[in-house]
């Protein structure tokens, strides 16, 4: 079945640092959307990417979606405690709805 | 705000029990959905809800059944519980898309944290 896989499952960082999540994909995906939980919290929304090759940007958050649709990346500049979570992506497939499979997500501490 | 809200934080219970886990949105959401989230699986959808009395099984449906008898509310029942429930379960909806149109961000409740003893 369809999978999408998450790297890397951990990640510490000294405050100030930079941080990449990678996404990989099965199969070739309708958008993607990218999620943040919080420690103690539920998923939030952060953005949703639906054309090849795109890129978005929310301030030190950047966001980027393949060429072949199959894999997506989140990369934070200068991190900070805030940013302390899990940033899960969910990969969408249609087939006359919409369908989503999350990946693992990567848990992300930042060291002040 | 939306709001998706579900019944109980934090839930106990004994194995080959019925349990049922409540959530109900408040934004007129087509689209409802429950996960389970365990360390290191990420979010598993055991089933969605597209419509009031439709579902659909998701990747991990066994164990489990689901009831939509209004828009707003969305049960999930574990018809005998047994250990490997004890999970965190997660519920969540969105809007649905009109015909070729983009999907629409999930909103989460804050989850039940599920134990079954």
């Amino acid at each position: 079945g369809q999978q999408v896989m998450q790297i890397p499952q951990y990640q510490h960082v000294q405050e100030g640092e930079d941080f990449t999540t990678y996404c990989n994909s099965s199969t070739t995906l309708s958008n993607i959307q990218w999620y943040k939980q919080r420690p103690g919290g539920h998923p939030v929304f952060l953005i949703q990417l639906v054309k090849s090759g795109e890129v978005k940007k929310q301030k030190r958050l950047t966001f980027q979606f393949g060429e072949a649709k199959k894999n997506s990346s989140l990369h934070i500049t200068a991190t900070q405690t805030t940013d302390v979570g899990t940033y899960f992506c969910a990969g969408a497939t249609y087939s006359g709805t919409y369908k989503y499979i999350f990946g693992t997500g990567t848990r992300l501490k930042v060291l002040a | 705000d939306v709001k998706v809200t579900q019944s109980s934080r934090y839930l106990v219970k004994r194995t080959g029990e019925k349990v049922f886990l409540e959530c109900v949105q408040d934004m007129d959401h087509e689209n409802m959905f429950w996960y389970r989230q365990d360390p290191g699986l990420g979010l598993r959808l055991i089933y969605f809800s597209y419509d009031v009395k439709m579902k659909e099984k998701g990747d991990i449906p066994e164990g489990y059944s689901v009831s939509r008898e209004k828009k707003e509310r969305f049960s999930l029942i574990l018809e005998s519980a047994s250990t490997n429930q004890t999970s965190m379960y997660l519920c969540a909806s969105s809007l649905s898309p009109g015909l070729g149109a983009i999907s629409y961000e999930q909103y989460f409740g804050p989850g039940t944290r599920l134990t079954v003893t």
